[in-house]
């Protein structure tokens, strides 16, 4: 079974410009979760997906991130404009249903 | 949701049973506990997931006392590859009161398994 499929798995920009992250999740996986990770901490959700719909975005900075699942499969996560920061690395996970999650190997961001 | 609290780091030698104690005093009745564990430069991995007594599987068990208060992640023989943070999480996993899988990270236990 092919796991959740995350790129770029780098990226570098300066601050004030925009960043989209994409991911793509264990096929068949209705619930699609974006968390950001800052160096020596543990993951913080921001936004978690069912199917398309939004179940909770209470921690994503919504002024300047953004994020869409348009079909119910990939997703993306955009950053615009960026801070300083904002570097971290973005995990996404994807479950089945309420039960285990399986996370992607991330995307690191560094903004200069 | 309930916070936990477990130790910064640990260090243990090869071949070793490590075993991690995560506190969670505040645990609700629906709650599951769950372990990760995650390697630099890679996401989480879940480990176990428990919710009373004891449950093992092929690479941990987890031992959960009556309270639920507290819970302990145990590595049998550890080996340098055991090296990894360890997260120590709570959550409604069966979604009452309209839960939604929510996992919320603390820092996690750097565990350094030396030779």
């Amino acid at each position: 079974e092919a796991g959740v499929a995350q790129s770029p798995r780098y990226k570098i920009i300066e601050k004030r410009q925009s960043v989209a992250f994409w991911c793509n999740p264990i096929s068949g996986h209705a619930t699609l979760y974006w968390y950001q990770q800052i160096l020596g901490q543990g993951p913080k959700l921001l936004i978690q997906f069912q199917n398309n719909g939004v179940v909770d975005d209470s921690q994503l900075p919504k002024d300047r991130f953004s994020a869409e699942r348009l079909k119910g499969v990939d997703s993306t996560l955009k950053i615009q404009p960026a801070k300083l920061e904002d570097s971290a690395v973005y995990l996404c996970a994807s479950s089945g249903g309420l039960e285990t999650q399986y996370f992607g190997p991330g995307t690191r961001l560094l903004v200069l | 949701l309930a916070k936990t609290t477990q130790p910064i780091s640990m260090d243990s030698y090869e071949g070793q049973e490590v075993n991690i104690t995560c506190s969670h005093n505040n645990i609700a009745t629906n709650d599951y506990i769950t372990w990760y564990q995650q390697f630099p430069s890679q996401g989480p991995r879940f480990i176990i997931q428990g919710y009373k007594t004891k449950v093992t599987n092929e690479v941990a068990s987890l031992f959960i006392p009556a309270d639920r208060k507290s819970s302990t992640l145990s590595l049998p023989r550890v080996s340098l590859s055991d090296t990894a943070v360890y997260y120590c999480l709570v959550g409604d996993r069966m979604g009452y009161g309209g839960a939604t899988n929510k996992l919320i990270f603390g820092t996690g236990t750097l565990l350094a398994v030396q030779p």
